[in-house]
């Protein structure tokens, strides 16, 4: 069936640095994407969003970027802090009633 | 509320006992949703509610699960003759509308022994 994977389970980067997280997709009817940040003990937290008209979006200190060619989306933090460490997930919806979700990137910020 | 709130947070029962998790959505969001998401694992979906429309129930793992939303507000999901397997965390999410602006509740971790 239809899923999105991530291709990274564990991300470990050093402080200040820039993190990549990627994702890819199989569906190609997918018109809306999410990222979602989630600590330890919390519920998933809404990051950015991004629609398929679109193949790049910026916020505050991310970026996502939307590969429809190859179905590949990825999350990129500027200057990693260690308040960002943290699962993160991809979800996709395609105009059904609910978000299918990918199975986390854990990510390590190194002081 | 100012959050999708969930109660308990955290509960233990006993293999066979039926349990009740309750989810506050926030208020005015018309949609609401229940996901389940199993140690180090993504989540699951299990059932989604939208206005008065029947809810879409096709997430549901067996007919020991089911939910109920009233008023169109606060929501219970109730799972009979819980199993080992039923051991994860019960998130519940609303948004004002289909997708967008998903806000999910901190969960309940459900722990069967």
């Amino acid at each position: 069936g239809e899923s999105v994977g991530l291709h990274l389970p564990t991300l470990s980067v050093q402080e200040g640095d820039n993190s990549i997280i990627n994702c890819a997709y199989s569906n190609s009817a997918s018109d809306y994407f999410i990222w979602y940040k989630q600590e330890s003990g919390k519920g998933p937290q809404f990051i950015i969003d991004i629609r398929s008209n679109m193949d790049k979006r910026q916020g505050q200190r991310v970026t996502v970027l939307l590969n429809k060619t190859v179905k590949h989306l990825s999350l990129q933090i500027a200057a990693t802090q260690p308040g960002d460490s943290a699962v993160y997930f991809c979800a996709e919806n395609n105009a059904g009633n609910m978000l299918t979700f990918g199975g986390g990137t854990r990510l390590m910020v190194k002081p | 509320g100012a959050g999708v709130s969930q109660s308990p947070s955290n509960k233990v029962t006993e293999k066979g006992k039926d349990v009740e998790l309750r989810c506050d959505p926030i208020s005015g969001h018309t949609a609401l949703y229940w996901y389940r998401q199993s140690l180090g694992q993504g989540l699951e979906f299990l059932i989604y509610f939208q206005g008065n429309s029947a809810p879409d129930k096709s997430g549901l793992p067996s007919d020991r699960f089911s939910a109920e939303r009233t008023g169109g507000s606060v929501s219970t999901l109730t799972i009979q003759r819980t199993q080992q397997e039923d051991s994860a965390v019960y998130l519940c999410a609303s948004s004002p509308d289909r997708v967008n602006g998903y806000t999910f509740g901190s969960g309940t971790r459900l722990t069967v022994v």
